[in-house]
């Protein structure tokens, strides 16, 4: 089977451009999450999505948004990119929602370069 | 979010155990202890989790201590693909995922 598909692989913009970046779920699995990995530090929650519906946002700026397909793959739009921006982008996959267990199955990343 | 301190660094030796240890003394009774772990320039991979008893599996051991304050991630038999950054997590809300620093795993032949 294969594994969560990120799209691009690499991506170089310029600052106050717009990024679309995408993500394809394991199949079968509703629940897509991303998250923004700046070099040198730990993956940081951005949204998560369950049913095309957003279920969790984290401290991010409205610059950044996102949404759900009926097929359960994903998008995550970023305006008026800033340098700050530039870092890997994560997508995370799981079957359902839930407070308890849990695995996530995380795609290669998208690597983002403000210049 | 229950916190987590991990040692920034730590080296092995190929072949031999790598112990790698975590504490989280404002876990809940309900948080669960996960183990993730992230080789250069590839998205993080699961490998283990346990609520109060410790757990095996095909990739690690985990030991959770009876008070669930601390907890060890051992790979058995470490090799050079084994080289990563590896991340305890307790705090999780729905599939959200609070990652720290993390400690960064050198093995070495």
């Amino acid at each position: 089977d294969a594994g969560v598909t990120q799209s691009p692989t690499h991506l170089i913009k310029t600052r106050g451009q717009h990024v679309t970046l995408r993500c394809s779920p394991i199949s079968g699995h509703k629940s897509v999450s991303w998250y923004q990995q700046v070099l040198g530090q730990g993956p940081q929650f951005i949204f998560q999505y369950y049913e095309k519906e957003e279920r969790g946002r984290g401290n991010f700026p409205d610059r950044f948004s996102a949404r759900q397909f009926p097929n359960y793959s994903s998008e995550l739009n970023v305006n008026a990119l800033l340098l700050g921006d530039s870092a890997l982008y994560l997508c995370a996959s799981s079957p359902f929602l839930a407070g308890g267990y849990n695995e996530q199955f995380f795609g290669p990343g998208t690597r983002l370069t403000v210049l | 979010d229950a916190k987590t301190t991990q040692p920034p660094s730590m080296d092995c030796a190929e072949g031999r155990a790598a112990n790698l240890p975590c504490n989280h003394s404002t876990i809940s009774g309900n948080e669960y202890v996960y183990w993730y772990r992230q080789i250069h320039s590839q998205g993080p991979q699961y490998i283990i989790h346990g609520l109060k008893n410790n757990e095996t599996n095909e990739m690690a051991s985990l030991i959770i201590t009876e008070d669930r304050k601390s907890s060890t991630l051992i790979l058995p038999h470490a090799t050079l693909r084994d080289t990563a950054v590896y991340y305890c997590i307790v705090r999780v809300e729905g599939n959200k995922l609070s990652f720290g620093a993390g400690t960064t795993v050198t093995v070495r032949a």
